[in-house]
C-alpha cells in the first residue's frame, strides 16, 4: 500500500512565492526522495534525503526530514511558472521498491 | 529521460484482448519496475525486477504478468485486457550497484486506453 501521503493536494502561487508541501509516512524508512512529474510524463527525481539526515538544499529547493513525526517538507523558494508540476514524495524502506503518495499539484501563476 | 525508452506510447485497445508494453533502458541498471498511475491515486507498483532472474509481485499484480528477457528489456502484458485497466503506465529503473540509494529514473509512459 501506498506509504506517503502528501499535504496539500493542491497548491496555487503566484511566480515569486515560496511553495510548501509536505509528506508523512508509516513505517520507518531508510530514505525519502522527492519526484517532479510534467503533465502527463515520466516522473524526474529531485532530491534525495537519508534518515539520518535533517535537511538537505539543492538550488532553490530545500528537503526537510523529522523521523520522529515520521514526515518531510519539501520547499520551493522563489517559484516559477515552469515550476508548475505534480510532486510526489516516494520512501525507500530498504531492499525493495519505492512507495510513492499520491502528488501535490503545483499550479504557479505569473 | 532518453535513456528509459517504453513503446507504444499510446495504445487503444478492446476489452479481452492481449496487450504487450515494452520498456528498455541504455542506463545499465539491474533493477526495473512497472507502475501505472490514475489521476487522483499516484503511482501503485504492478510488478519489480531485481534482476533478469528475480521478478516479484508489487501491490497490484492481478492481471498482469512481466518478463524480463535482458537486463535491459522488462515487458508488461496484459493477457485480457479489461477497462478498468486504463491507465497511465510506467517503467522506471535503478541501480542497486553503484550505491544510488534506490533513485528511479523513469520512462515517458505509455497511456493505455481499453474499450
Amino acid at each position: 500500500s501506498q506509504q506517503g501521503e502528501e499535504d496539500p493536494q493542491a497548491l496555487s502561487i503566484q511566480e515569486g512565492e515560496n511553495a510548501t508541501m509536505n509528506c508523512s509516512y508509516k513505517t520507518s524508512i531508510n530514505n525519502l526522495q522527492w519526484y517532479r512529474q510534467n503533465s502527463g510524463r515520466g516522473l524526474v527525481h529531485l532530491i534525495l534525503i537519508r534518515s539520518n539526515e535533517r535537511e538537505k538544499h539543492s538550488g532553490r529547493l530545500r528537503v526537510t526530514l523529522d523521523t520522529s513525526k515520521k514526515s518531510s517538507s519539501l520547499l520551493i523558494t522563489a517559484s516559477r511558472a515552469a515550476d508548475t508540476a505534480s510532486y510526489f514524495c516516494a520512501t525507500d524502506q530498504g531492499g525493495y521498491a519505492l512507495n510513492f503518495g499520491k502528488g501535490t499539484s503545483l499550479l504557479v501563476t505569473p | 529521460d532518453a535513456d528509459v525508452t517504453q513503446t507504444p506510447r499510446n495504445r487503444i485497445t478492446k476489452t479481452g484482448k492481449r496487450i504487450m508494453l515494452e520498456c528498455s533502458q541504455t542506463k545499465g541498471h539491474d533493477r526495473m519496475y512497472w507502475y501505472r498511475q490514475d489521476p487522483g491515486l499516484g503511482l501503485r507498483l504492478i510488478y519489480y525486477s531485481f534482476d533478469v532472474k528475480d521478478i516479484n509481485k508489487g501491490e497490484i499484480s492481478d492481471g498482469y504478468s512481466v518478463s524480463r528477457q535482458a537486463q535491459a528489456k522488462f515487458s508488461l502484458s496484459l493477457e485480457s485486457a479489461i477497462p478498468n485497466q486504463t491507465a497511465l503506465y510506467f517503467c522506471a529503473t535503478s541501480d542497486s550497484i553503484a550505491g544510488r540509494y534506490n533513485e528511479q529514473f523513469f520512462g515517458p509512459g505509455t497511456r493505455l486506453t481499453v474499450l
